[in-house]
Order: structure tokens, then C-alpha cells, then sequence
């Protein structure tokens, strides 16, 4: 069964700094890994879509990187602001059309 | 137009009542799906219906029952929930065989009293 583990749970940085949040996963026959924003109480933002045949994707201040064989993923924001404190999800789906399996998520908060 | 719309945003209902969520999507995905989500938790899936057939249910309780009538429209129906049930329900498409996003609406929070 696959498991996805976020490492922080939490994270709290000021306003500017670049930051790394990480992703494990168990299975590495995954067919795509998605990261996800969400806000209290609100449904989920897609960031980024990685490709199991792909290594990164980048969106703006957000890059992410995806090591299939070692099961890990990164997710890389550059110039942190106060808007971008919310919860992250990283999460994986083992064929098209099929579930996702999401870790627990890490909660960033970016202080002015 | 990338919009997953969800109604009602909130819902609140007793062990006895019957109601139903709604879901709609019109980026012509052919994949759609309910989570379950409780507070601090990730979501959870329930029930992915795929060109409009139920294709993977998570052994889901009765008492939920989820009804495709087209490939833009799902509906959750709710009967004889219990407290527990309360949690943040969100709805998702897709588009099946090619490696694109899961879309997510804005949840319903239902609570049971």
C-alpha cells in the first residue's frame, strides 16, 4: 500500500526566505505526483503536475522536483510571502483515473 | 474554464434527514471523484466514478450514496449519517488516460447533529 509522508509537519519562515518542502513515498511505480495548496477551510489549488517520466516543473516562484527511483519529491519556494502560508499537500496516483494518495501535509506560515 | 463547483457550501442535518451534495464540472473530464476530509487530516477518497460508471468505491457505508447521471454532474446522496460523518466533503475531476490534474471544488462542510 502506498504511504506518503511530509516532512515538515510544520514550518514557520519571514517574508523573503526560500524554503523546501519534502515528500516521500513508498511505491515508486507512480503515474504522476501533484502538489496541492490549501487554505483553511477551502478545497484544494493545484501547483504543480509532475509526470513520472519528468524530473521538475516550474510555476512562477514554485519549482518542483520529482526523484522517482529514491521516492521523493521537493517543492521549492523562492522569495516566500505572507500569501503563501496555507497547507501543502503533496500527493501521488498510481494509474490514470485512480485514486490519490495524499501525505499529511506541511503548514507553512510566512511572517511579515 | 478550469471549475469544480460544489452546493451547498454548508450543510447541516440530523441523523434522520436526508440530503444530497452536488457537484458539477465543465472541462469535459470524464473522471470524477468524492473525498472525505476531517479537520488536520489530508483528504480521503471515497468513490471515483470514471465515464460515468462507479469504478472504485473505498468500502464506503451505505449511508453514503453517490449517483453519476452525466459526465458533468455527481451528486452525493446522504441518509441515516452519523456524528462522526461531519467533515469537509470535496469533490474532483479529471480527465482519465492522460496525466492531467485532479481539479478540486470548494468542499461542502457538512456537519450531523
Amino acid at each position: 500500500k502506498q504511504e506518503v509522508t511530509q516532512i515538515p509537519a510544520a514550518l514557520s519562515v519571514p517574508e523573503g526566505e526560500n524554503l523546501v518542502l519534502n515528500c516521500s513515498f513508498t511505491d515508486s511505480a507512480i503515474y504522476n505526483l501533484q502538489w496541492f495548496r490549501q487554505d483553511p477551510g477551502k478545497g484544494l489549488t493545484s501547483l504543480l503536475l509532475i509526470q513520472s517520466s519528468q524530473r521538475e516543473q516550474t510555476s512562477g516562484r514554485l519549482n518542483a522536483s520529482l526523484d522517482k527511483s529514491s521516492g521523493r519529491s521537493t517543492l521549492y519556494i523562492a522569495a516566500s510571502q505572507p500569501g503563501d502560508s496555507a497547507t501543502y499537500l503533496c500527493a501521488v496516483e498510481e494509474t490514470s483515473g485512480s485514486r490519490l494518495t495524499f501525505g499529511e501535509g506541511t503548514q507553512l506560515t510566512v511572517n511579515p | 474554464d478550469t471549475e469544480v463547483t460544489q452546493t451547498p457550501k454548508h450543510l447541516v442535518m440530523g441523523m434522520t434527514n436526508k440530503k444530497s451534495l452536488k457537484c458539477e464540472q465543465h472541462m469535459g473530464h470524464r473522471a470524477m471523484y468524492w473525498y472525505k476530509q476531517k479537520a488536520k487530516k489530508p483528504p480521503e477518497l471515497m468513490f471515483v466514478y470514471s465515464y460515468e460508471k462507479l469504478s472504485i468505491n473505498e468500502s464506503v457505508p451505505s449511508r453514503f450514496s453517490p449517483e453519476c447521471p452525466n459526465s458533468s454532474l455527481l451528486n452525493l446522496h446522504l441518509h441515516a449519517l452519523q456524528p462522526e460523518d461531519s467533515a469537509l466533503y470535496l469533490c474532483a475531476s479529471s480527465q482519465p488516460g492522460q496525466s492531467y490534474e485532479q481539479y478540486f471544488g470548494p468542499g461542502t462542510r457538512l456537519t450531523v447533529t
